[in-house]
């Protein structure tokens, strides 16, 4: 089966622009994450999609960063606009229903924001 | 707020010698905890995982340790081998939740 992919891998822009991050997860999982790392740190929890309903948001750093998961598929992680704290490298994750484990990573996005 | 961490940051080793990477984590409600690595350029991989109803679980060369009383895991991996240098995660989970929290990774170094 396919695993998480990201798109894209990588991003470079500059302070103020808008980025939009996607994340296609397993087909069939109705779990959705988002994570972010910042160099040297740790891996962040950003917020949770089930389906397409946002569970926990909490993560979120403000509200320059909007999630999205149209028709409980694929996500996107929009970015605007775009500070220099922001660059580091965003991780999308998925699992089945009922949790337990089973969660896939994708490669993650390196945003550079400079 | 609550989080996990670790121990050391950077491990290095002889490739043939046995690694241990240490975590510690607060949260008492955690009841699910899962070993990641992460390779340059690539996303946390799993290694294994431990349910609080267990001390110990093995896998192929590596050795997941769960000691509840000091809230703290371990993982051993057996004779290191250079594909085994990555950065490793430990996250837990609290009863209930489904989103897992990481620590800041310890960084494996393997010498050849």
């Amino acid at each position: 089966e396919a695993g998480v992919t990201q798109f894209p891998s990588h991003s470079v822009i500059e302070k103020g622009q808008t980025v939009t991050l996607r994340c296609d997860p397993i087909s069939g999982h109705d779990n959705l994450y988002w994570y972010r790392r910042v160099m040297g740190k740790e891996i962040k929890f950003l917020l949770h999609f089930v389906k397409e309903s946002k569970q926990d948001e909490s993560g979120m750093p403000n509200n320059r960063f909007l999630a999205e998961r149209t028709g409980g598929t694929y996500s996107t992680l929009k970015v605007q606009p775009a500070e220099l704290e922001d660059s580091g490298v965003y991780f999308c994750a998925s699992s089945p229903l009922g949790g337990g484990g089973g969660y896939t990573f994708g490669s993650g996005t390196r945003l550079t924001v400079v | 707020g609550e989080s996990v961490g670790l121990h050391l940051p950077t491990l290095s080793v002889q490739e043939g010698d046995n690694s241990i990477i240490n975590c510690a984590y607060s949260n008492s409600a955690s009841d699910y905890f899962i070993w990641y690595k992460q390779e340059s350029g690539k996303g946390p991989q799993f290694i294994i995982d431990i349910r609080s109803n267990m001390d110990k679980r093995q896998g192929q060369r590596v050795t997941v340790l769960l000691n509840k009383t000091v809230k703290h895991l371990s993982l051993q991996i057996a004779a290191t081998q250079p594909g085994d240098s990555a950065v490793y995660f430990c996250a837990d989970l609290p009863g209930g939740s489904y989103i897992p929290t990481f620590g800041r990774g310890t960084s494996l170094i393997v010498h050849p």
